[in-house]
């Protein structure tokens, strides 16, 4: 099935740093899912955009669906150890199919 | 609210036997469930589509003969990897369709390790 490019892969940063994170595609979507999946568990759900521009907070962390509906940003503000994880994107066009990306891998460095 | 589970958490079996993972919406009805496969540091890997009632849809390369997939209640859907082979040891991890549709919940996966 189709992949979401996300980029980067991985980030090492600082605790206390502010975090940045997309995902692209060559499809339009109309929904846009941000995942946190810790290690041996299942993803879990941060924030759904549903509307193209649309701008959602859930605490330090803050998605964006784009005007091109082609992408979605992901921000995380003054990460804390507990950030770490791989972050994944998932978009719908309608229907029962979601696509993933491939992952961000973050490390936070106390 | 939205929590799914998913049960075992982890399985151990010998080569040939088979193993059947249990996914539960707990607190909302699920008409889509969805089973995913995972390998270290990689993505998820979408193996089928559950509904409710009816046939599960399989994606391209996955032996539905192999995975059977049953969705008998709103609820409940259930994998059962036949005949396990060390090949098969994976995370599986199942979700459902979120009770605003447009979203999927996962429930926290089952570790297989065949010997």
């Amino acid at each position: 099935g189709q992949q979401l490019n996300q980029s980067p892969q991985s980030m090492f940063i600082q605790e206390g740093e502010d975090v940045s994170m997309n995902c692209t595609s060559s499809s339009i979507f109309n929904t846009w899912l941000w995942y946190k999946q810790d290690p041996g568990e299942g993803p879990v759900l941060l924030i759904a955009l549903y509307k193209a521009g649309e701008l959602t907070s859930n605490g330090r962390l803050t998605a964006q669906f784009g005007i091109t509906r082609k992408d979605s940003f992901l921000n995380i503000s003054a990460s804390i150890p507990s950030d770490v994880g791989i972050y994944f994107c998932a978009g719908r066009v309608t229907g029962n199919q979601f696509y993933f990306g491939t992952g961000t891998s973050l490390t936070v460095i106390p | 609210g939205a929590v799914v589970s998913q049960h075992p958490s982890w399985v151990i079996c010998k080569s040939g036997t088979s193993v059947k993972i249990e996914c539960r919406s707990l607190d909302f009805q699920a008409t889509t469930m969805f089973w995913y496969r995972q390998f270290p540091k990689q993505s998820l890997m979408l193996m089928a589509t559950s509904n409710e009632g009816s046939k599960a849809t399989y994606e391209q390369g996955v032996e539905k003969d192999k995975f059977l997939i049953n969705h008998a209640s709103l609820t409940l859907s259930t994998l059962t990897v036949t005949s396990a082979h060390p090949e098969d040891s994976s995370f599986y991890i199942c979700s459902a369709r979120g009770p605003l549709q447009e979203t999927q919940y996962f429930g926290p996966g089952t570790r297989l390790l065949v010997l």
